[in-house]
C-alpha cells in the first residue's frame, strides 16, 4: 500500500547541533512538502520540493524522486525549532496527500 | 485575510449533537482539503474539492461526515450525531492550482484547525 515513513521518530538535540530528518515514500510523487507543526498545532510550510534541493536560512531540503526519499537538514538548531516535522506526499494520479508519521524534535537550551 | 482561516477554533459537543466547521481558504485558491488529526498522529486526508466539485471523499470515515463548498470558496465540514471517536483537530488547507494529473503549482497552506471534543 501507499506508505510515507519518517525517521527518526524522536530526536533530542542540544542547541546549536545539526540534524537530518528523512522521509521515504513508496511510489512516484507529484508533490512533496515539509511542514513544521509548532506547539500550538499550526502547520508551517517549510519546503515545497517534489525534486531537487532548496535552502531557506538554516534549513535545507533535498528530494531524490528516483530513489523515493527526501531529506530535511536543520543546522545550528534553536529551541524554537522544537515541534513535529512532517513530510506530505501527493502520489501521481491521485488527489490524496499522505502525511508521514512525523519526527518529534526537542531542542534543549 | 492573507491565510486560511477556520472557525470555531474550539468546539465542545455532547455525543449525538451535530456540528459544523467552517473553512475560509486563501482567496483565489482552487483546491481545498480537509484533514483529521488525532492526538499524536499526523493529519489524515478526509476530502478534496476543486472549486465547488468534490473530487475525492474517500477519507471520510462514515456517512455521518459531509462536506460542501457550494460556491467554490468557503467550505463547511458537517458531522452528524457526533461520537467520542470524532474528537480530533480538523484541519483545512488550500492550494492555488489543481493537483492530480500534472505537476502544477499546488503547495498547500493550512489553517489553524478546529479542535473538536465530543463528551
Amino acid at each position: 500500500g501507499i506508505q510515507v515513513e519518517q525517521s527518526p521518530p524522536d530526536l533530542i538535540l542540544q542547541e546549536g547541533a545539526n540534524s537530518t530528518l528523512r522521509c521515504n515514500f513508496s511510489d512516484s510523487v507529484n508533490n512533496l512538502q515539509w511542514f513544521h507543526q509548532n506547539p500550538w498545532g499550526q502547520l508551517i510550510n517549510l519546503f515545497y520540493i517534489p525534486s531537487g534541493t532548496k535552502q531557506n536560512g538554516r534549513l535545507s531540503a533535498t528530494t531524490v524522486a528516483t530513489e523515493r526519499y527526501s531529506l530535511l537538514y536543520i543546522s545550528s538548531s534553536q529551541t524554537t525549532d522544537s515541534g513535529v516535522y512532517f513530510c506530505a506526499v501527493l502520489y501521481s494520479g491521485t488527489y490524496k496527500y499522505i502525511f508521514g508519521t512525523g519526527t518529534r524534535l526537542k531542542v534543549l537550551a | 485575510g492573507a491565510g486560511v482561516s477556520q472557525s470555531p477554533r474550539y468546539k465542545v459537543a455532547k455525543r449525538g449533537q451535530d456540528v459544523a466547521l467552517r473553512c475560509d481558504p486563501i482567496s483565489g485558491h482552487v483546491s481545498l482539503f480537509w484533514y483529521q488529526q488525532a492526538l499524536g498522529q499526523g493529519p489524515e486526508f478526509l476530502t478534496y474539492f476543486q472549486n465547488e466539485a468534490q473530487l475525492d471523499k474517500s477519507g471520510l470515515p462514515s456517512d455521518r461526515f459531509f462536506a460542501e463548498r457550494p460556491e467554490g470558496s468557503v467550505s463547511t465540514l458537517k458531522i452528524q450525531r457526533t461520537q467520542q471517536e470524532d474528537s480530533a483537530v480538523y484541519l483545512c488547507a488550500s492550494s492555488l492550482a489543481r493537483t492530480a494529473g500534472g505537476r502544477g503549482y499546488n503547495e498547500q497552506f493550512f489553517g489553524p484547525g478546529t479542535r473538536l471534543t465530543v463528551l
